[in-house]
């Protein structure tokens, strides 16, 4: 069974540019879930899709953005970037049943903002 | 909201010794607790959870965590460390009746010294 894939794996862009990140979740899992890992800082909770619906979405400004497709796979969107976007962005995707259900990750992409 | 600290970011160790990690997570109501491991260059893989069914909880690669809730901790320990347990670790709550939306710990990084 294929696993949570993420494309690209890294990505180059300068400040002001927009980036687009890609997910296929695990065959069966409807929920996708977007963090972002920041060096230090742990994974910071992006956004939560469900069904195609955004579900919630964390303490990031509006310039990120997203969607979820009808083959349950997903996007995030991120408009003018800035420096301090550069991170590993980490999808992980689950088959939402209870709030002890487990996360599977991708492995994540790496955006660089010059 | 629920939350969780984990104590140090880096753990040193030498190889065949003790590990512990810590975790002290805070919630208003019943958690479900997690131990993710991130290896270089991978997403995060699920080591363990709590679920209420039992306090003390053994994962994968010898690891075990201990639910105690009077110290509002969730440790995770393994008696012997080999040097494929480099990684970083990360420490994560959801609630009973809540969001599903894991809340992570900042992480912590075990180095594994021959």
């Amino acid at each position: 069974e294929a696993g949570v894939t993420q494309s690209p794996t890294h990505l180059i862009k300068t400040r002001g540019q927009q980036a687009t990140l890609r997910c296929s979740p695990i065959s069966g899992h409807t929920s996708v879930y977007w963090y972002q890992q920041a060096l230090g800082l742990g994974l910071q909770f992006l956004l939560w899709y469900d069904e195609g619906e955004e579900r919630n979405r964390g303490n990031f400004p509006p310039r990120f953005s997203g969607r979820q497709f009808p083959n349950y796979s997903s996007e995030l969107n991120v408009n003018a970037l800035e420096l301090e976007d550069s991170a590993l962005y980490l999808c992980a995707s689950s088959l939402l049943t209870s709030g002890a259900n487990v996360l599977t990750f991708g492995a994540g992409s790496r955006l660089t903002v010059l | 909201a629920q939350s969780v600290t984990q104590l140090g970011s880096h753990v040193s160790v030498s190889e065949g010794a003790l590990v512990l990690l810590r975790c002290n997570y805070s919630s208003s109501v019943p958690p479900y607790l997690f131990w993710y491991v991130q290896y270089p260059n991978q997403g995060l893989q699920l080591l363990l959870k709590y679920t209420s069914a039992a306090t003390l909880v053994k994962g994968i690669n010898g690891f075990e965590a201990e639910f105690k809730k009077s110290e509002t901790s969730f440790h995770l320990t393994k008696p012997s460390a080999h040097m494929s347990d480099a990684a970083e670790y990360f420490c994560a709550v959801t609630v009973w009746g809540g969001s599903y939306i894991p809340t992570f710990g900042r992480g912590t990084s075990l180095i594994v010294h021959p």
